[in-house]
C-alpha cells in the first residue's frame, strides 16, 4: 500500500541556510500536516492544510512558511536556520471528508532528519 | 489548554512481563485516541479509539478507552525485545480539520 514519502531523508544544513522539505501524501488523502521532533520529544504540530488551504496553525516558527499544491503534495520552507531547528520533521496525512476520516487514522511519512550546523 | 499526558514516561521490563502504558488527555471537541509505536523512524499506527469501554487487540496488544474518566491504556502481554520502542498517545480534536494533539511518549525497553 502506498505510503507517505517524505524527501530528503536526511538534511545537513549551516546556520543562516535555507531548506525545502517536500512530503506527498497517500493518494486521496487531502489534509497533510507537519510535525516538528526533537530528540526525546514527543512531535510537535506546526501546521496543516486542507485542499491546499492552511487550515490550522501551531508552533511553526515566522522563518517557516508551507504550502500544498495541487496535486496535495506539500513542502515545508525553512530560512535563517538555527541550530535549534536540528529536528526530524515528519509530514503525516489524512483524509477529511467526515465518513472516511472517522475511521483514518494519521499516516506518517519516515520523516526528515534535518540537522543544522 | 488541551493536553495529552503518557505514563510512566519510561520503563524497563524483561521478556515476558505484562506491561500497561497510561493515556490521559483533556481535549476540547474530543474525536478519538490513538495509539502510535515509534522506533527509530516513522510513528506507525496501532489502534484508534472512538468508543468508551470498547477493547481493540491486535495479537498481544490491547487497548481501551474510557471517555468518562479522559483516558486510555495500551497493554502489552508477553512482551517481546521487538515491543523496545516509544509508544505515543495521540488525542484528535474535531471540527474543522482535525488537529492530533500528542504525548510526551513513553519509553519502554524489553530486556532478554
Amino acid at each position: 500500500a502506498a505510503g507517505v514519502i517524505q524527501s530528503p531523508r536526511h538534511l545537513i544544513k549551516e546556520k543562516r541556510e535555507t531548506a525545502t522539505l517536500k512530503c506527498y501524501p497517500i493518494p486521496r488523502h487531502d489534509t497533510v500536516y507537519w510535525y516538528q521532533q526533537g530528540p526525546g520529544q514527543d512531535p510537535q504540530f506546526l501546521i496543516s492544510f486542507y485542499e491546499k488551504m492552511q487550515s490550522d496553525k501551531g508552533s511553526i516558527p515566522d522563518r517557516f512558511s508551507a504550502q500544498q499544491f495541487s496535486d496535495y503534495h506539500s513542502e515545508l520552507n525553512m530560512s535563517s536556520l538555527e541550530l535549534g531547528d536540528s529536528a526530524l520533521y515528519f509530514c503525516a496525512s489524512s483524509p477529511q471528508s467526515l465518513l472516511s476520516s472517522y475511521n483514518s487514522p494519521l499516516h506518517f511519512g519516515n520523516g526528515t532528519r534535518l540537522t543544522v550546523t | 489548554e488541551d493536553k495529552v499526558v503518557q505514563s510512566p514516561l519510561s520503563l524497563v521490563v524483561h521478556e515476558g512481563d505484562t506491561v500497561t502504558l497510561n493515556c490521559s488527555y483533556e481535549v476540547t471537541n474530543f474525536r478519538s485516541l490513538l495509539w502510535y509505536k515509534q522506533e527509530k523512524k516513522a510513528p506507525t499506527f496501532l489502534f484508534m479509539l472512538t468508543s468508551s469501554g470498547i477493547e481493540k487487540k491486535s495479537g498481544r496488544l490491547s487497548s481501551i478507552l474510557d471517555k468518562k474518566e479522559l483516558f486510555s491504556i495500551l497493554n502489552i502481554t508477553a512482551t517481546q525485545t521487538g515491543d523496545s520502542a516509544v509508544y505515543l498517545c495521540a488525542a484528535r480534536r474535531g471540527s474543522g480539520t482535525y488537529k492530533y494533539i500528542f504525548g510526551t511518549g513513553t519509553r519502554l525497553k524489553v530486556l532478554a
